[in-house]
């Protein structure tokens, strides 16, 4: 079955400190791959999308995200993280020339002074 | 161009009331999507429509739980008598082809949080 895991549920990191979150994913073939960023109560943005071509991939906001097949991995990285960044991230991933999009279970992200 | 347009953004009703919940897609788009995000879960898909047309509506529950999308007007979806286990935000998104075509995203709407009481 089709499924994404998002081991950390809550990171939290200091002001100007790098950033990874991780994500990994159950698929047969190749996916496509989202992140996206939730504020609280607020909908959802896409960050950045791989649907083929160069595994590392530029978002907005610059996040980066790299796609590693042999890892079934997608994880979403920052070298600075501003205040601003306190949210909600998820990871996730549509099967080719599906159109039920499948969401991690989220990682809150908290921001240190 | 506006967004996903979702309203109300926020609904309470009591046990055994209905609740509608409205979305409208971004201009353009024909394809629409629900999913529902309960507390400390992430998104699971409920539905995918066309204009006029359900076309999956596997992660719906089987009972109380119906969705349209007409020629004119936004897609409405219709919880009948509500239970607290409905407590959740329910979120649209909208595309503008299936995404089953090659690099077609979905665009989501700011939710509507339902609560039942």
């Amino acid at each position: 079955a089709q499924s994404v895991t998002q081991p950390d549920i809550h990171i939290t990191v200091s002001e100007g400190a790098s950033l990874e979150l991780r994500c990994n994913y159950s698929y047969g073939a190749t996916p496509y791959l989202f992140w996206y960023v939730q504020s609280p109560g607020q909908g959802l943005q896409l960050l950045l999308k791989y649907f083929s071509g160069d595994t590392l991939v530029q978002g907005i906001k610059g996040f980066e995200a790299e796609f590693k097949r042999s890892q079934s991995s997608f994880n979403l990285r920052k070298p600075s993280v501003h205040w601003s960044d306190a949210a909600e991230y998820f990871c996730a991933v549509a099967p080719t020339g599906g159109f039920k999009t499948i969401f991690g279970a989220g990682t809150r992200l908290f921001v240190k002074a | 161009n506006a967004g996903v347009m979702q309203n109300p953004r926020h609904l309470v009703r009591r046990r055994g009331q209905e609740a509608r919940l409205r979305c409208s897609p971004m201009k353009g788009h024909s394809h629409v999507y629900w999913y529902r995000q309960l507390p400390e879960e992430g998104l699971k898909f409920m539905v995918y429509l066309q204009k006029e047309n359900i076309i999956d509506e596997s992660g719906m529950p089987k009972e109380r739980f119906s969705a349209e999308f007409p020629k004119e007007g936004p897609s409405i979806l219709r919880i009948q008598q509500v239970v607290r286990g409905d407590s959740a935000a329910y979120f649209c998104a909208s595309s503008p082809r299936s995404q089953a075509n090659l690099n077609t995203e979905a665009f989501f709407g700011q939710g509507t949080r339902l609560t039942v009481v």
